[in-house]
């Protein structure tokens, strides 16, 4: 198993541009979730699905859609980047009843000028 | 909503010292604590959770301890190594109900060789 990917590594936009950063899961795990991570803040929940064709927001949704279409794949989009979208993203997948851990991916390390 | 407070956000020890992060929740329904680590560039990955019905876990050097009545639980990891380095996450979130996490803010456990 790949478990969470996520692509890219590395993405430096210009403000204004969108932009879709790309999560998939081969666990099967129903629950999918976007947080993004700052220096001296954590993680925030941006947005989560808890299956395919179900979405919600999270703490810190605006700036960002999701879509659910597969309980796969579970992309971020930034329609208008700005610069306090600069951040580190994660996607993380979890399986209820399976012991509820969060499977994180590398993250996208994101730059808006 | 839950709110997880975490501390000391940077702690600093001599290898073979022990390392102590503390963790606050607010709301008595969340029922699962896992503790995640994160190495640099990386994605968190969980080292050791806890529920509500046991007061103490131990794998190896690393424990984690629950007070269920002041709503706070602890990291504790011994006979610290170099490889300890890294930022560590507490949670706090109700199995059996949303499964969503609410994270703390993180701790940079820096182990000096």
């Amino acid at each position: 198993n790949a478990g969470v990917t996520q692509t890219p590594k590395f993405q430096v936009l210009k403000t204004g541009q969108s932009m879709t950063l790309q999560c998939a899961q081969d666990m099967n795990h129903e629950y999918m979730s976007w947080y993004r991570q700052d220096p001296g803040m954590g993680l925030r929940l941006i947005h989560y699905s808890v299956g395919a064709g179900i979405t919600d927001q999270g703490e810190v949704p605006n700036g960002y859609n999701v879509s659910r279409s597969t309980t796969e794949d579970f992309p971020l989009r930034l329609l208008s980047a700005a610069p306090s979208q600069t951040s580190v993203y994660f996607c993380a997948s979890s399986q209820p009843g399976l012991g509820d851990t969060q499977y994180f991916g590398p993250g996208t390390r994101l730059t808006v000028l | 909503g839950e709110n997880v407070e975490q501390h000391p956000s940077t702690l600093s020890v001599q290898e073979g010292d022990s390392a102590v992060i503390k963790c606050t929740y607010s709301d008595s329904a969340s029922n699962y604590f896992p503790w995640y680590k994160q190495e640099l560039g990386k994605g968190p990955q969980l080292i050791i959770d806890i529920r509500s019905n046991v007061g103490e876990k131990k794998d190896q050097r690393i424990a984690v301890t629950l007070n269920k009545t002041a709503k706070h639980f602890s990291l504790h990891i011994t006979e610290t190594q170099p490889e300890d380095s890294a930022v560590y996450f507490c949670a706090a979130s109700e199995s059996g109900g949303s499964y969503i996490p609410t994270f703390g803010r993180g701790t940079s456990l820096i182990v000096h060789p």
